[in-house]
C-alpha cells in the first residue's frame, strides 16, 4: 500500500497569514502516461463529511476559493492557504488515488493563532 | 443537484452484521463509482473500498475484504455496504462518496452525511 505522511500534525496561523501543509507519498503517484499526479486534498470541519478541495495535485474544485492552492509532483506535495480565514479552521487530508487501496494521510489540524 | 443520503445510526453487538445504505439522486447513478470511507472517533479517514455502479466491479481494502461486501441497485440508485462479524473497533462514522467524474476513480467529489455505527456488547 502507498503510505501518505502529512506534516505537521497541527498548526496555528494568524488570520490573513499563510498556512502550509505537506504530504509525502511512499511511492510516486505521477503517471508518466498522462503526466498527472493522482493526489487530492480534502477539508473536514467538525461534524461534517470531508469536502474535496484539490485534485490532480493542483486543480481546484469548482467553488473552492482561490486562496487554496496545491503544488508538487511525484512524492512530495503541498497545500497552501495563502491568507487564512476563520472559516478555514478544519482538518486537512491528502489522498492518493493512483493505486488501490486508496490511502489518506493522517490529517493536519489548522487553527487560528 | 447531487445528493447522497445515508441510512441512520446503527447499534450492533460484536459478531453481528450491518448493512449501510447510500441513496443517490441528482445524477445518472450507473455512470459513477462509489467509495466507502470510515472514520473512527477522533481519528482520520480510512478507505474501505470502491464499487462501480456501472458493472459492479469492486476494490476492497485488504484489512476488511473478508468481512465487507459492497453492492449497488441501479433500479433504486442505491449503494450498499455490508459489514459482517462486527468488532468493537468497527465503531466509526461510515461515509459513501461519489467519484467526481465518470473517469476519475477515487476522487471523492460528493459525500453522504455519514452513518454512525456503534459496536458494543
Amino acid at each position: 500500500d502507498i503510505v501518505m505522511t502529512q506534516s505537521p500534525d497541527s498548526l496555528a496561523v494568524s488570520l490573513g497569514e499563510r498556512a502550509t501543509i505537506n504530504c509525502k507519498s511512499s511511492q510516486s503517484v505521477l503517471y508518466n502516461s498522462n503526466n498527472k499526479n493522482y493526489l487530492a486534498w480534502y477539508q473536514q470541519k467538525p461534524g461534517q463529511p470531508p469536502k474535496l478541495l484539490i485534485y490532480w495535485a493542483s486543480t481546484r474544485e469548482s467553488g473552492v476559493p482561490d486562496r487554496f492552492g496545491g503544488s508538487g509532483s511525484g512524492t512530495d506535495f503541498t497545500l497552501t492557504i495563502s491568507s487564512l480565514q476563520a472559516e478555514d479552521v478544519a482538518v486537512y487530508y491528502c489522498q492518493q488515488y493512483s493505486t488501490t487501496p486508496l490511502t489518506f494521510g493522517g490529517g493536519t489540524k489548522v487553527d487560528i493563532k | 443537484q447531487v445528493q447522497l443520503v445515508q441510512s441512520g445510526t446503527e447499534v450492533k453487538k460484536p459478531g453481528a452484521s450491518v448493512k449501510v445504505t447510500c441513496k443517490a439522486s441528482g445524477y445518472t447513478f450507473s455512470s459513477y463509482g462509489i467509495s466507502w470511507v470510515r472514520q473512527a472517533p477522533g481519528q482520520g479517514l480510512e478507505y474501505m473500498g470502491w464499487i462501480s455502479a456501472k458493472n459492479g466491479n469492486t476494490d476492497y481494502a485488504q484489512k476488511v475484504q473478508d468481512r465487507v461486501t459492497m453492492t449497488t441497485d441501479t433500479s433504486t440508485s442505491t449503494a450498499y455496504m455490508e459489514v459482517r462479524s462486527l468488532k468493537s473497533d468497527d465503531t466509526a462514522v461510515y461515509y459513501c462518496a461519489r467519484d467526481l467524474g465518470t473517469v476519475t476513480k477515487g476522487i471523492a467529489g460528493y459525500w453522504g452525511q455519514g452513518t454512525l455505527l456503534i459496536v458494543s456488547s
